[in-house]
């Protein structure tokens, strides 16, 4: 059974930046057509995609938050790393990552719990 | 900045049938990519509930249906339940974005 699970902190400062993990098992990033991506949901709004990274490395990035956002992989560890710079309060959300695999269908059948990131002085 | 737009909310009697509808654009439904939608129930992650269109994951009841039409899809729920009361979300890829794309969401209570 594929499981997801974020983790980070709670709460950041404006302008400071957020890093969150995400861990998962019974997958390998390094299977041909797999990738993890990051969404977000603010408060009562809608889910918002941020960005993919794939087996291959390749990764892509929402364009309007594309130079404020890194995706990394640890394959070893079955990790996946998202950075994202000069954190807002209107980046408050829930932070979801799932799995994803491209040879199927190009959508998150996987989710993990999501965690909450407030951004408050 | 969603770029599928979906009627922000739907209401049924128990037993009724709903639809939701996605209406998208060339650069993503309209070119061909599926389009798979998501149930959320209050305080939970989305759950994956209709994929490619019109197919249901192991354990989704078949009251719920999905389909596709040039730039547009919807997902139908038939014999409503009140455990169906939640958010829909539908979602596809976009060229312009080279990205993955969600539907602004939908809102379905049961009455």
């Amino acid at each position: 059974q594929i499981t997801l699970k974020e983790s980070g902190p709670t709460l950041v400062k404006p302008t400071q930046t957020l890093t969150l993990t995400c861990t998962f098992s019974d997958f390998s990033l390094s299977t041909s057509g797999v990738g993890v991506g990051w969404i977000r949901q603010p408060p009562g709004k809608a889910l918002e995609w941020l960005t993919v990274i794939y087996w291959d490395d390749d990764k892509r990035y929402t364009p309007s938050l594309r130079s404020r956002l890194t995706i990394t992989k640890d394959t070893s560890k079955n990790q996946v790393v998202l950075t994202m710079t000069n954190m807002d309060p209107v980046d408050t959300a829930t932070y979801y990552c799932a799995h994803v695999d491209t040879t199927v269908f190009q959508t998150f059948d996987y989710w993990g719990q999501g965690t909450l990131v407030t951004v408050s002085s | 900045q969603s770029v599928l737009t979906q009627p922000p909310s739907v209401s049924g009697a128990p037993g009724q049938r709903v639809t939701i509808s996605c209406t998208g654009s060339s650069s993503n439904i309209g070119i061909g990519y599926d389009v798979h939608w998501f149930q959320q129930l209050p305080g939970t992650a989305p759950k994956l509930l209709i994929y490619g269109n019109n197919n249901r994951p192991s354990g989704v009841p078949d009251r719920f249906s999905g389909s596709k039409s040039g730039s547009s899809a919807s997902l139908a729920i038939t014999g409503l339940q009140a455990e169906d009361e939640a958010y829909y979300y539908c979602q596809s890829y976009d060229n312009n974005l080279s990205g993955y794309v969600f539907g602004t969401g939908t809102k379905v209570t049961v009455l």
